[in-house]
């Protein structure tokens, strides 16, 4: 069964930085192409990035490319991101997602519970 | 960026409605368009891929078609259990998801 589970949501102060994380188990993880998704409250999905299998290929939205780091560890099966100079518009529910694909067209079709990150003082 | 622009932003529909969606890109994004189901407390759900290829288990009422900017999802008999947010979401050009539709009961 895939799993995808985020983790280090929480609280966090403006300004600060802060790590999450997505285990990743049931499937083989340094197959895929993986995604960062998150929804602020009441709000819709705004996609964040996405990284390749050996880390050689990692886009953002254009937006968010200079507070945000994706990264993975293949021999963990985990997938991170680490945010910067959190304000107030970055409270959301954070989701990691896989890329599935049928070679030649990749979709989101797996996806973690999320992990909630309300920036506040 | 590319912008996908989905209307309505809500409807009020009945168990047995055939529901209409739409999804508009502003510019031409081919067939790389697909449509997730959000319900309220829950991750997103992949539907239908690359416009009009069904998912693995999702039911045949469900269909997505169009292509180039013009992109239409239609749930051919409302289940209740279909009440949910419905997104588009481009991959042409990076990725970007529509603001949703809301189905909402009558």
């Amino acid at each position: 069964e895939v799993k995808l589970v985020e983790s280090g949501g929480g609280l966090v102060q403006p300004g600060r930085s802060l790590k999450l994380s997505c285990a990743a188990s049931g499937f083989s993880f340094n197959d895929y192409w993986m995604g960062w998704v998150r929804q602020a409250p009441g709000k819709g999905l705004e996609w964040i990035g996405e990284i390749n299998q050996d880390s050689s290929t990692i886009n953002y939205t254009p937006s968010l490319k200079d507070k945000f780091t994706i990264s993975r560890d293949n021999a963990q099966n985990t997938l991170y991101l680490q945010m910067s100079k959190l304000g107030s518009e970055d409270t959301a529910i954070y989701y990691c997602a896989r890329r599935g694909t049928t070679r030649v067209y990749w979709y989101f079709d797996f996806w973690g519970p999320g992990t909630m990150v309300t920036v506040s003082s | 960026d590319i912008v996908m622009t989905q209307s309505p932003t809500s409807m009020s529909i009945s168990v047995g409605d055939r529901v209409t969606m739409n999804c508009k890109a502003s510019q031409n994004v081919g067939s790389n368009i697909d449509w997730y189901q959000q319900k309220t407390g829950q991750s997103p759900k992949l539907l239908i891929y690359k416009a009009s290829n069904r998912y693995t288990g999702v039911p045949d009422r469900f269909t997505g078609s169009g292509s180039g900017t013009d992109f239409t999802f239609t749930i051919s008999n409302m289940q209740a259990e279909d009440l949910a947010v419905y997104y588009c979401m481009q991959s042409n050009s990076y990725l970007t998801f529509g603001s949703g539709t809301k189905l909402e009961i009558k």
